[in-house]
């Protein structure tokens, strides 16, 4: 079974600072693509930032990054420079062609302190 | 470009009353999807529209949900009668992809607290 696993329930990290969020997963799919979303307390649910498993670059919108480790199967979020509207659940979620679904992590609720 | 629209924003019933709830995908989108979130976990997947037939409704409570996709674009969702633990966001998007998920746009949800 396809699953996603998000290890840090809570995190919290000063304004400008760096934080990185983990995600690993687990698939026998050679083919997919992995997602970071990001659900602020207005709970409208926003697409950070996507990868493809064949591309080996790591993929990198603005302040955000991803550190892809496909041997490993991790997929983690870097934010730079964080910033206070960056409070938010962080959402991993996982996606191949076979079950034509995504597959989401349980989440991080990330703060970001002044 | 407009993004996915649902109405209503809030909606607060008795138990065994009915509601629905109304999606407008992004312009072009073949591709639906109901989510129920509730409070302080990942979204579950309840149905998935590929224009305006049906993909995967393995989630469905089909006693009590019902949706519908008419000629391909909006979406509604219907519970009826509603329980207590139906309380949760649900919440609409879609996928310019024909073929699968990829990436999903999301709207603002609608939070529906039953009594």
């Amino acid at each position: 079974a396809q699953t996603v696993t998000q290890s840090q329930p809570e995190m919290s990290v000063q304004e400008a600072e760096t934080v990185t969020l983990s995600c690993t997963y687990d698939t026998s799919e050679n083919n997919y693509y992995l997602f970071w979303y990001k659900q602020p307390p207005s709970r409208q649910m926003i697409l950070v930032i996507r990868q493809e498993a064949y591309k080996q670059q790591n993929a990198t919108e603005n302040r955000f990054s991803v550190n892809f480790q496909k041997a490993a199967k991790s997929f983690s979020l870097k934010i730079s420079d964080s910033q206070l509207g960056d409070t938010a659940m962080y959402f991993c979620a996982f996606y191949a062609g076979n079950n034509r679904k995504l597959i989401w992590g349980l989440g991080t609720s990330l703060a970001v302190n002044p | 470009e407009a993004g996915v629209a649902q109405s209503p924003r809030y909606k607060i019933i008795e138990k065994r009353q009915s509601v629905a709830f109304w999606c407008n995908p992004i312009s072009g989108h073949a591709t639906l999807y109901w989510y129920q979130q509730i409070l302080g976990q990942g979204p579950k997947l309840l149905i998935q529209f590929q224009n305006n037939g049906v993909v995967d409704d393995s989630q469905l409570p089909k006693d009590r949900f019902s949706a519908e996709r008419l000629k391909g674009v909006d979406s509604t969702l219907k519970i009826q009668p509603a329980k207590l633990e139906d309380s949760a966001v649900y919440l609409c998007a879609s996928s310019p992809q024909t073929s699968g998920a990829y990436e999903q746009y999301f709207g603002p949800g609608t939070r529906l607290t039953v009594t």
